[in-house]
């Protein structure tokens, strides 16, 4: 059964950047089929696409991140990194990692997601 | 960026009524549309893919239709389990983009 695990500091402080990591097991993140993504949710709100990786190391990102964003990956350790530039705020979310299907276009395997808060 | 619009952003219903959310696309997206559902400090969960497939594992009175601008998410006969929050994601073309979310909370 596949398994996202999202891991990281959970308090950032303003202007700092924030780095998370997916780790993923009982798959493997160089597969053609899919690709691994990122989406956060700030407290009480909606959901957000960051980015997406895929297995060549092709990046999309959201345009209003993009600026501020790295998504990155480690076959080896089966990993896929965030990294987000210059945090405020309003970048306090649960972080969720995604496998996203490519031919069909959808998250079908999450996280748990975890909390990170930024502030001073 | 494809905005998508959700509607009602609540709604209130009963054990045993058909609920009906609709998410609008701001320009037509095919039938990539995707239907996710979320519980209070969970993940979301895929309900529905490609407007109206059934993801393995989800109950038959979950269903989803539409194509273009205009897609549905239809749930008939709502379970206790049911009261979550409902999202619709494009998967049309990067960047992916949500719609706002419709909770459906006991009446």
């Amino acid at each position: 059964q596949l398994q996202l695990q999202e891991s990281g500091p959970g308090l950032v402080k303003p202007s700092e950047t924030l780095s998370l990591t997916c780790t993923v097991s009982g798959g493997s993140i160089s597969s053609s089929t899919y690709y691994w993504g990122w989406i956060r949710q700030p407290p009480g709100k909606g959901l957000e696409w960051i980015g997406n990786i895929y297995y060549t190391g092709n990046t999309y990102y959201n345009p209003s991140l993009k600026s501020r964003v790295t998504i990155s990956s480690d076959a080896s350790k089966n990993q896929v990194s965030l990294k987000l530039g210059s945090v405020t705020a309003a970048d306090t979310a649960v972080y969720f990692c995604g496998r996203y299907n490519k031919p069909t276009g959808y998250f079908d395997y999450w996280g748990q997601g975890t909390l990170v808060t930024v502030s001073s | 960026d494809i905005q998508m619009t959700q509607s009602p952003s609540s709604v209130s219903a009963s054990v045993g009524d058909r609920v009906t959310i609709t998410c609008r696309a701001s320009e037509g997206i095919s039938s990539w549309l995707d239907w996710y559902q979320q519980k209070p400090g969970q993940a979301p969960k895929l309900l529905i893919f490609v407007a109206s497939s059934l993801q393995s594992g989800v109950p038959s009175r979950f269903s989803g239709s539409g194509s273009g601008t205009d897609f549905t998410l239809t749930i008939n006969s709502l379970q206790p389990e049911d009261f979550a929050t409902y999202y619709c994601q494009q998967s049309n073309i990067f960047p992916l983009t949500f719609g706002g979310g419709t909770k459906v909370e006991i009446k």
